[in-house]
Protein backbone atom coordinates (compact mmCIF):
# COMPACT_ATOMS: atom_id res chain seq x y z
CA UNK A 1 0.00 0.00 0.00
CA UNK A 2 0.81 3.96 -0.16
CA UNK A 3 3.29 4.79 2.63
CA UNK A 4 5.22 8.19 3.65
CA UNK A 5 8.35 7.71 5.45
CA UNK A 6 9.82 10.77 6.75
CA UNK A 7 13.55 11.43 9.01
CA UNK A 8 13.36 10.77 13.02
CA UNK A 9 12.85 14.36 14.48
CA UNK A 10 13.25 16.02 16.76
CA UNK A 11 15.55 18.88 14.69
CA UNK A 12 17.76 21.56 16.29
CA UNK A 13 18.93 24.78 14.09
CA UNK A 14 19.97 27.99 14.84
CA UNK A 15 18.64 31.09 13.22
CA UNK A 16 19.89 31.09 9.57
CA UNK A 17 20.59 27.31 9.15
CA UNK A 18 19.81 25.60 6.18
CA UNK A 19 16.96 23.20 6.92
CA UNK A 20 16.57 19.55 5.03
CA UNK A 21 13.85 17.26 5.98
CA UNK A 22 13.93 13.86 4.44
CA UNK A 23 10.47 12.06 2.81
CA UNK A 24 10.53 9.34 0.80
CA UNK A 25 7.18 7.43 -0.65
CA UNK A 26 5.76 4.64 -1.75
CA UNK A 27 2.75 4.29 -4.32
CA UNK A 28 1.38 2.17 -6.70
CA UNK A 29 -0.62 5.03 -8.51
CA UNK A 30 -0.15 8.47 -8.91
CA UNK A 31 0.78 10.37 -5.73
CA UNK A 32 0.42 13.71 -5.36
CA UNK A 33 2.96 14.64 -2.53
CA UNK A 34 2.43 17.26 -0.35
CA UNK A 35 4.11 18.64 2.91
CA UNK A 36 1.80 20.35 6.17
CA UNK A 37 3.03 22.49 8.94
CA UNK A 38 1.73 22.15 12.54
CA UNK A 39 2.03 25.30 14.83
CA UNK A 40 1.88 24.26 18.84
CA UNK A 41 -1.78 23.97 19.88
CA UNK A 42 -2.58 24.78 15.97
CA UNK A 43 -4.31 22.16 12.95
CA UNK A 44 -2.08 21.29 10.06
CA UNK A 45 -1.62 23.99 7.19
CA UNK A 46 -0.90 23.27 3.48
CA UNK A 47 2.71 24.35 3.07
CA UNK A 48 3.43 23.16 -0.15
CA UNK A 49 2.42 20.60 -2.81
CA UNK A 50 3.44 18.83 -6.18
CA UNK A 51 1.44 16.83 -8.39
CA UNK A 52 3.85 15.05 -10.49
CA UNK A 53 7.19 13.98 -11.25
CA UNK A 54 9.83 16.82 -11.51
CA UNK A 55 7.50 19.52 -9.98
CA UNK A 56 8.84 21.71 -7.30
CA UNK A 57 6.37 23.30 -4.70
CA UNK A 58 7.54 26.51 -2.87
CA UNK A 59 5.94 28.45 -0.05
CA UNK A 60 7.30 30.95 2.41
CA UNK A 61 10.85 30.34 1.46
CA UNK A 62 10.22 26.26 1.67
CA UNK A 63 10.62 24.46 -1.51
CA UNK A 64 10.61 20.80 -2.17
CA UNK A 65 10.86 18.71 -5.84
CA UNK A 66 9.19 15.89 -6.79
CA UNK A 67 11.82 13.61 -7.56
CA UNK A 68 10.37 10.07 -9.15
CA UNK A 69 13.34 8.36 -9.54
CA UNK A 70 14.40 8.55 -5.90
CA UNK A 71 11.01 8.18 -5.14
CA UNK A 72 11.63 11.44 -2.41
CA UNK A 73 10.13 14.73 -1.57
CA UNK A 74 12.44 16.48 0.73
CA UNK A 75 11.79 19.74 1.92
CA UNK A 76 14.49 22.34 2.38
CA UNK A 77 14.67 26.20 3.18
CA UNK A 78 17.83 28.03 3.29
CA UNK A 79 17.29 30.41 5.92
CA UNK A 80 15.43 28.87 8.83
CA UNK A 81 13.94 31.73 11.38
CA UNK A 82 12.92 31.37 14.98
CA UNK A 83 9.00 31.38 13.37
CA UNK A 84 9.36 27.95 11.79
CA UNK A 85 9.36 26.15 14.56
CA UNK A 86 6.98 23.58 14.44
CA UNK A 87 6.26 19.92 13.47
CA UNK A 88 6.32 19.00 9.80
CA UNK A 89 4.19 16.41 8.19
CA UNK A 90 4.91 14.50 4.36
CA UNK A 91 2.01 13.20 3.08
CA UNK A 92 0.58 11.90 0.03
CA UNK A 93 -2.81 10.77 -2.07
CA UNK A 94 -3.43 9.44 -4.92
CA UNK A 95 -4.03 11.84 -7.86
CA UNK A 96 -6.97 9.61 -8.99
CA UNK A 97 -8.17 7.46 -6.58
CA UNK A 98 -7.07 9.11 -3.62
CA UNK A 99 -10.01 9.62 -0.51
CA UNK A 100 -7.17 10.34 2.02
CA UNK A 101 -3.63 11.67 2.82
CA UNK A 102 -1.21 8.97 3.90
CA UNK A 103 0.68 11.34 6.50
CA UNK A 104 4.63 10.74 7.62
CA UNK A 105 5.01 10.47 11.44
CA UNK A 106 6.22 13.93 11.69
CA UNK A 107 9.32 15.54 11.98
CA UNK A 108 9.34 18.60 15.16
CA UNK A 109 11.56 21.50 14.53
CA UNK A 110 12.92 23.86 16.72
CA UNK A 111 14.79 26.82 15.51
CA UNK A 112 16.66 28.40 18.53
CA UNK A 113 18.48 32.36 18.15
CA UNK B 1 -9.00 30.54 10.66
CA UNK B 2 -8.80 28.42 7.90
CA UNK B 3 -12.66 28.32 7.53
CA UNK B 4 -13.35 24.58 9.03
CA UNK B 5 -14.82 24.71 12.41
CA UNK B 6 -14.33 22.10 15.08
CA UNK B 7 -16.24 22.29 18.33
CA UNK B 8 -15.86 21.61 21.15
CA UNK B 9 -11.62 22.52 21.43
CA UNK B 10 -11.37 20.46 24.51
CA UNK B 11 -13.30 17.80 25.95
CA UNK B 12 -13.04 15.91 29.17
CA UNK B 13 -15.22 12.49 30.04
CA UNK B 14 -14.88 9.46 31.85
CA UNK B 15 -14.53 6.23 30.41
CA UNK B 16 -17.33 4.25 29.49
CA UNK B 17 -19.14 7.42 28.55
CA UNK B 18 -19.90 9.03 24.49
CA UNK B 19 -19.24 12.49 22.76
CA UNK B 20 -19.99 13.77 20.22
CA UNK B 21 -17.34 16.15 17.94
CA UNK B 22 -18.56 18.67 15.18
CA UNK B 23 -17.22 19.89 12.09
CA UNK B 24 -18.62 22.55 9.75
CA UNK B 25 -16.67 22.62 6.85
CA UNK B 26 -15.16 25.14 4.86
CA UNK B 27 -17.54 27.12 2.63
CA UNK B 28 -18.18 25.19 -0.53
CA UNK B 29 -15.96 21.86 0.32
CA UNK B 30 -17.98 19.01 -0.48
CA UNK B 31 -16.00 16.34 1.59
CA UNK B 32 -15.33 15.95 5.04
CA UNK B 33 -12.46 13.73 6.86
CA UNK B 34 -11.96 12.97 9.76
CA UNK B 35 -8.29 12.30 11.68
CA UNK B 36 -6.99 10.99 15.13
CA UNK B 37 -3.79 12.20 16.32
CA UNK B 38 -2.07 10.10 18.84
CA UNK B 39 1.67 10.71 19.99
CA UNK B 40 1.97 6.71 19.77
CA UNK B 41 0.37 6.09 16.16
CA UNK B 42 0.30 9.67 14.57
CA UNK B 43 -2.08 10.86 12.32
CA UNK B 44 -4.57 8.18 11.75
CA UNK B 45 -7.27 8.24 8.91
CA UNK B 46 -10.57 7.43 10.59
CA UNK B 47 -13.72 8.28 7.70
CA UNK B 48 -14.59 10.42 4.96
CA UNK B 49 -17.98 11.91 3.83
CA UNK B 50 -18.31 13.00 -0.02
CA UNK B 51 -21.93 15.65 -0.20
CA UNK B 52 -23.55 13.45 2.61
CA UNK B 53 -22.62 10.08 2.15
CA UNK B 54 -19.57 7.79 3.12
CA UNK B 55 -16.98 7.60 1.03
CA UNK B 56 -14.02 6.08 2.25
CA UNK B 57 -13.39 4.15 5.83
CA UNK B 58 -9.87 3.83 7.31
CA UNK B 59 -8.45 2.58 11.19
CA UNK B 60 -12.10 4.00 12.57
CA UNK B 61 -13.17 1.29 15.71
CA UNK B 62 -16.77 0.11 15.56
CA UNK B 63 -17.16 2.34 18.80
CA UNK B 64 -17.19 5.12 16.78
CA UNK B 65 -19.47 6.73 14.52
CA UNK B 66 -19.66 9.41 11.87
CA UNK B 67 -22.35 10.95 9.50
CA UNK B 68 -22.52 14.31 7.17
CA UNK B 69 -25.73 16.21 7.22
CA UNK B 70 -27.44 18.32 4.62
CA UNK B 71 -25.50 21.12 5.32
CA UNK B 72 -22.41 19.21 5.11
CA UNK B 73 -21.67 19.52 8.84
CA UNK B 74 -20.13 16.44 9.86
CA UNK B 75 -20.64 14.89 13.69
CA UNK B 76 -18.01 12.26 15.03
CA UNK B 77 -19.45 9.93 17.33
CA UNK B 78 -17.08 8.20 20.06
CA UNK B 79 -19.12 5.62 22.68
CA UNK B 80 -18.24 3.37 25.14
CA UNK B 81 -14.73 5.69 25.39
CA UNK B 82 -11.85 4.21 27.11
CA UNK B 83 -8.35 5.75 28.40
CA UNK B 84 -6.72 5.01 24.94
CA UNK B 85 -9.08 7.11 23.08
CA UNK B 86 -7.17 10.00 24.42
CA UNK B 87 -6.38 12.03 21.16
CA UNK B 88 -6.57 15.02 19.54
CA UNK B 89 -9.59 14.60 16.52
CA UNK B 90 -8.83 16.53 13.49
CA UNK B 91 -11.38 17.33 10.45
CA UNK B 92 -10.21 18.04 7.46
CA UNK B 93 -12.32 19.43 4.47
CA UNK B 94 -11.45 19.61 0.71
CA UNK B 95 -13.67 20.61 -2.53
CA UNK B 96 -14.37 17.56 -4.16
CA UNK B 97 -14.02 13.95 -2.92
CA UNK B 98 -10.19 13.20 -3.76
CA UNK B 99 -7.38 15.07 -2.41
CA UNK B 100 -6.10 17.18 -5.68
CA UNK B 101 -6.11 20.26 -3.88
CA UNK B 102 -5.18 19.48 -0.42
CA UNK B 103 -6.80 19.42 2.52
CA UNK B 104 -7.73 22.32 4.81
CA UNK B 105 -7.48 21.04 8.40
CA UNK B 106 -9.50 22.71 11.79
CA UNK B 107 -7.96 23.03 14.85
CA UNK B 108 -8.82 19.93 16.51
CA UNK B 109 -11.08 19.12 19.53
CA UNK B 110 -8.25 17.31 22.13
CA UNK B 111 -10.34 14.20 23.79
CA UNK B 112 -9.05 13.43 26.98
CA UNK B 113 -10.45 10.48 28.88
CA UNK B 114 -10.33 9.70 32.90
Amino acid sequence: GDSVTQMEGPVTLSEEAFLTINCTYTATGYPSLFWYVQYPGEGLQLLLKATKADDKGSNKGFEATYRKETTSFHLEKGSVQVSDSAVYFCALSDRYTGNQFYFGTGTSLTVIP
Amino acid sequence: DSGVTQTPKHLITATGQRVTLRCSPRSGDLSVYWYQQSLDQGLQFLIQYYNGEERAKGNILERFSAQQFPDLHSELNLSSLELGDSALYFCASSPDGGANYGYTFGSGTRLTVV
